[in-house]
């Protein structure tokens, strides 16, 4: 069965610190992953995608497969990117079905 | 951990026939439920907002006689997509916020609807 997991429902860092927001998932086949940020009021959006290995906005995710995650990161965290983030993977085996995970709600302190 | 579930996962029809989603919040009452449409590039859309007992809020661009949407109870809401076109074949998400907490949604897994 596909899952993700992101084990922190709530994350408080103050500006200009690193912040980590983790997703950890269970894949039997190779997975496709995603990061998805909704901002205040405002539609969910694509963030970045593993496949890319792009930084979006200073963030960046690296998929480990050995430790199945893919922890969202960004050295130096600024107010704009309070948000509620959500991690999901996308099941070739299935569909290209989207398995999110439950998201977690940044909170940046100025 | 809340559930939200799509019923059916895929499915594949004839161009002109309508096709109905289901999302079911499967132990936890939404009043309000999304739906998306994942379009290429994996990027997500919101299509409309469902607000159990009133009418759907539809995104800009989007057609409301087109994209029916329906929320009966407190744990579904459907999604009809009328007189479907090829054009229309996609990856439909929903999501849905558990009452009365306003900060978090649960997404389902995704319909996958192909047209013909």
């Amino acid at each position: 069965a596909q899952r993700v997991t992101q084990p922190e429902k709530l994350l408080s860092v103050f500006k200009g610190a690193p912040v980590e927001l983790k997703c950890n998932y269970s894949y039997s086949g190779s997975p496709e992953l995603f990061w998805y940020v909704q901002y205040s009021r405002q539609r969910l959006q694509l963030l970045l995608r593993h496949i890319s290995r792009e930084s979006i906005k200073g963030f960046t995710a690296d998929l480990n497969k050995g430790e199945t995650s893919f922890h969202l990161k960004k050295p130096f965290a600024q107010e704009e990117d309070s948000a509620m983030y959500y991690c999901a993977l996308s099941a070739e085996n299935t569909g290209n079905q989207f398995y999110f995970g439950t998201g977690t709600s940044l909170t940046v302190i100025p | 951990g809340a559930v939200v579930s799509q019923h059916p996962s895929r499915v594949i029809c004839k161009s002109g026939t309508s096709v109905k989603i289901e999302c079911r919040s499967l132990d936890f009452q939404a009043t309000t439920m999304f739906w998306y449409r994942q379009f290429p590039k994996k990027s997500l859309m919101l299509m409309a907002t469902s607000n159990e007992g009133s009418k759907a809020t539809y995104e800009q661009g989007v057609e409301k006689d087109k994209f029916l949407i329906n929320h009966a109870s407190l744990t579904l809401s459907t999604l009809t997509v009328t007189s479907a076109h090829p054009e229309d074949s996609s990856f439909y998400i929903c999501s849905a916020r558990p009452f009365p907490i306003t900060d978090t949604q649960y997404f389902g897994p995704g319909t996958r609807l192909t047209v013909l």
